[in-house]
């Protein structure tokens, strides 16, 4: 079956821009994680949805990312006003239930700003 | 602060050596899981680890835990050029948390 896709693959833009970053996750997956990696580093959580639940965000950096999931399916983020130092890689991420459940991984969007 | 910590950052070794890589942890944890990463990109889940085992086989993969040291590893035995990638173990805290914190991955190159 398909797995955990995300669009675009490769992201460049100016700083200043809007981006929106895109993720569909595994049909029936209830929960979805957005993560962000910079070169060479670990993963960094920002956001968690499950369900219907209210999205817990404690990982968001700043108040220009948001991040919504409509439907209960698709999710989309968004970063506000980017910075040379939003660019990474973010990788989105499904599961069937909650954080014990295996993660299923998005190839990611490398995201540049000039 | 980071959950889980591997170590080393990075490994280097010869076509059918083994490799041996470690995460240790802080707080009491339900599950461990380790993942693989080529290139920079998407995760591919390997192995979990529930905090009741010590040790699962998966393959050539062997991983061990030890809740009293809280501290796992990772075993890759007669090592490939196609193992090369990072590796990362992942945690959740029996405490509630429901987010897996990631540490910051092994480096692994397998030279042919």
């Amino acid at each position: 079956g398909a797995g955990v896709s995300q669009s675009p693959s490769n992201k460049v833009t100016e700083k200043g821009k809007d981006v929106e970053l895109r993720c569909d996750p595994i049909s029936g997956h209830t929960a979805l994680y957005w993560y962000r990696q910079s070169l060479g580093q670990g993963l960094e959580f920002l956001i968690y949805f499950q369900g219907n639940s209210a999205p817990d965000k404690s990982g968001l950096p700043s108040d220009r990312f948001s991040a919504e999931r409509t439907g209960g399916s698709v999710s989309t983020l968004t970063i506000q006003r980017t910075q040379q130092e939003d660019s990474a890689v973010y990788l989105c991420a499904s599961s069937l239930g909650g954080g014990r459940d295996t993660q299923y991984f998005g190839p990611g969007t490398r995201l540049t700003v000039l | 602060s980071q959950q889980g910590e591997e170590d080393p950052q990075a490994l280097s070794i010869q076509e059918g050596e083994n490799a041996t890589m470690n995460c240790s942890y802080k707080t009491s944890i339900n599950n461990l899981q380790w993942y693989r990463q080529n290139s920079g990109r998407g995760l591919v889940h390997l192995i979990l680890i529930r905090s009741n085992e010590r040790e699962k086989h998966s393959g050539r993969l062997r991983v061990t835990l030890d809740t009293s040291k809280k501290s796992s590893s990772l075993l890759i035995t007669a090592s490939r050029a196609a193992d090369t990638a990072s590796y990362f173990c992942a945690t959740d805290s029996s405490g509630g948390s429901y987010i897996p914190t990631f540490g910051r991955g092994t480096s692994l190159i397998v030279h042919p």
